[in-house]
């Protein structure tokens, strides 16, 4: 089973809503990430998580949130977003950090900002 | 992370082999080359990697050069579901950060 299991599919936020996005995978795997991707563009990394802590932030906007309660599950809190946060949201993981071993997405959260 | 350089299109018979080229003139002994697809509107799903040696899976095979700057995916017999938009990766981060590049769109017609 190489299943990342994203929630939900959809989803369409006022900009003064708070929201989460949910992503779950039972593979045993340490390392998950959040991607963003915009429309006809590439998927862009957003957060790195490696055993549960928190190794990469790209220079995100303080509204997206991440969190990981544990092994299996990563969490992306949303506040306060703006219309330009519209995206497809990717969940992915892979048994570790380290380059060399194959990262699994999940099928995304589209986001919808009014 | 080495950059990658891809057709932006290509076209394919359904039936026949699919040959996508990926140039990476930089790439370093450490970087592995990974191949994704996205078909419209899902998530990118894995097709495969390597390091050194050619490599085959149920979906394709990974020519990579002797040199290590070109490498080819080869699709053996495309049908129409391999219509995507297939993005070649190099990748030597340590905390797996996969840059992902504009990709060539393939289309697969009857």
């Amino acid at each position: 089973d190489t299943e990342v299991t994203q929630t939900p599919k959809h989803l369409v936020m006022g900009m003064t809503n708070k929201k989460s996005l949910k992503c779950e995978q039972h593979m045993g795997h340490r390392a998950m990430y959040w991607y963003k991707q915009k429309a006809k563009k590439p998927p862009e990394l957003m957060f790195v998580y490696s055993y549960e802590k928190l190794s990469i932030n790209e220079s995100v906007p303080s509204r997206f949130s991440p969190e990981c309660p544990n092994s299996s599950l990563l969490n992306l809190h949303l506040h306060a977003l703006q219309p330009e946060d519209s995206a497809l949201y990717l969940c992915a993981s892979s048994q570790d950090h380290r380059s060399g071993n194959t990262i699994y997405f999940g099928e995304g959260s589209w986001l919808t900002v009014v | 992370d080495a950059k990658t350089t891809q057709p932006p299109s290509m076209d394919c018979a359904e039936g026949r082999a699919a040959n996508l080229p990926c140039n990476h003139s930089t790439i370093s002994g450490n970087e592995y080359v990974y191949w994704y697809r996205q078909i419209h509107s899902q998530g990118p799903q894995y097709i495969i990697h390597g390091l050194k040696n050619n490599e085959t899976n149920e979906m394709a095979s990974l020519i990579i050069t002797e040199d290590r700057k070109s490498s080819t995916l080869i699709l053996p017999h495309a049908t129409l579901r391999d219509t995507a938009v297939y993005y070649c990766i190099v990748h030597a981060d340590s905390w797996g950060k996969l840059q992902f590049g504009a990709g060539t769109q393939v289309v697969v017609t009857p």
